[in-house]
């Protein structure tokens, strides 16, 4: 079974307005990252947050985690047509060092 | 800067025929190289990881195969398709050895391969 699952699977949005993705995995972590996807291309990394961190900023992203509910979110703020992409969380393990994916969100932004 | 390199960008090939995919890593040394297949709206599925030359794993069973003649250049490899092959193939690497923890994956642009 998938380690990490985004929710929703869908989201579409006015550009301006701020974007919520969830993540929630399953077992002990060591990190959780979030990468964005645009259509047909490689992933590109965002964001890292250690298990040991709460929260974690990027110019106009913002990373929570929460070790105890198993579940990280990601907040998108003042929205663009260019953040129309899948964006898709990580998780790495304690058990081993290979990272587990999520099946992503979908994030449309409407000009 | 380091950067990656992937090709081709896509490829049509029919069943029974062989398959190479190559990836190059370029301004770093030493990096871990993975090969992952992603089915449409999915996540990604590892299929191999190499921490250096000749060591390379396995995660998933099946007709595909991966070498690395070079430290810094991951082949992906089939000897017959197989219509369940069609994907999207990607190629990333992260810094190895003692860095590799708590590393990003980098990404390459990806294959979209078709079996028909």
């Amino acid at each position: 079974s998938q380690q990490g699952e985004e929710d929703p699977q869908a989201l579409s949005i006015q550009e301006g307005e701020n974007a919520t993705m969830n993540c929630s995995y399953k077992t002990s972590i060591n990190n959780l990252q979030w990468y964005r996807q645009n259509s047909g291309r490689g992933l590109v990394h965002l964001i890292l947050i250690r298990s040991n961190e709460r929260e974690k900023h990027s110019g106009r992203l913002r990373v929570t985690l929460d070790t105890s509910k198993k579940s990280s979110s990601l907040l998108i703020t003042a929205s663009r047509a260019a953040d129309t992409a899948s964006y898709f969380c990580a998780t790495d393990a304690i058990s081993n060092y290979q990272l587990i994916w999520g099946a992503g969100t979908k994030l449309i932004i409407k000009p | 800067s380091q950067t990656i390199h992937q090709w081709p960008a896509t490829l049509v090939q029919p069943v029974g025929s062989p398959l190479s995919l190559e990836c190059t890593v370029e301004g770093t040394s030493n990096p871990n190289l993975y090969w992952y297949r992603q089915a449409a709206g999915r996540g990604l599925q590892l299929l191999f990881y190499s921490i250096g030359i000749d060591q390379i794993s396995s995660e998933v069973p099946q007709n595909l195969s991966a070498s690395r003649p070079q430290d810094r250049q991951f082949i992906l490899s089939s000897k017959k398709l197989l219509l369940s092959d069609s994907g999207f193939y990607l190629c990333a690497w992260s810094a190895g050895g003692r860095a590799s923890y708590n590393s990003p994956l980098h990404f390459g642009n990806g294959t979209r391969l078709t079996v028909t």
